[in-house]
């Protein structure tokens, strides 16, 4: 059973904290990581995506690959009220083809 | 650029009815997605189109769920009877590729009664 896990919060953080969201995934071929940002009663929309291990850094949004651990991270800096929402870890598995498949998601409250 | 498409946005049926879902994706996207999102969990893959052919159906009940791509364009998603445990939020997703980042439509809630 090809798995993608997070800790389902929720976090909290205060206004202007680095929030740290974590994902771990069982294929080690994984290619491609996602992060997707979902509101509640909304649908899931991409924040950022990476493929090579390392930190790959958007504005405020700071996603981090370690293959050899299987292990993705999502920081959030100067963080925001508006940046409640689950976040979605999302990996891109190999079976002869590319599918995507989603951890359970951590709820970010942020607290003004 | 147009989103994906879909409806209805809501469906309310009683247990053992069927209903049909539709989906339009962003032109020019092959690979077309649909996921069932039980409140409180992640997205969970039922079926996945490559152009108009199934790639992954794994997870897709089949004694009760059908999908069809015509022409590789627009979807729907059959439930065929319906039952309690199927209320959730239906999810239409499309991408250039299956290696590309996914785009969601706003999705169907489903409530089964």
């Amino acid at each position: 059973q090809k798995e993608v896990e997070q800790n389902s919060g929720p976090l909290s953080v205060p206004e202007g904290a680095i929030a740290s969201l974590n994902c771990t995934y069982s294929d080690r071929g994984s290619q491609s990581f996602f992060w997707y940002r979902q509101y509640s009663g909304k649908s899931p929309e991409l924040i950022m995506f990476i493929y090579s291990n390392g930190d790959k850094e958007d504005g405020r949004f700071t996603a981090q690959l370690n293959k050899a651990s299987q292990y993705v991270s999502l920081l959030i800096r100067d963080s925001q009220p508006s940046d409640s929402a689950t976040y979605l870890c999302a990996v891109n598995m190999n079976s002869g083809y590319s599918t995507l498949t989603f951890g359970k998601g951590t709820m970010l409250l942020v607290s003004p | 650029e147009a989103g994906v498409a879909q409806s209805p946005r809501y469906k309310i049926i009683e247990k053992r009815q069927s209903v049909a879902f539709w989906c339009n994706p962003i032109s020019g996207h092959a690979t077309l997605y649909w996921y069932q999102q039980i409140l409180g969990q992640g997205p969970k893959l039922l079926i996945q189109f490559q152009n108009n052919g199934v790639v992954d159906d794994s997870q897709l009940p089949k004694d009760r769920f059908s999908a069809e791509r015509l022409k590789g364009v627009d979807s729907t998603l059959k439930i065929q009877p319906a039952k309690l445990e199927d209320s959730a939020v239906y999810l239409c997703a499309s991408s250039q590729s299956s290696s590309s980042p996914l785009h969601f439509g706003n999705g169907t809630r489903l409530t089964v009664t």
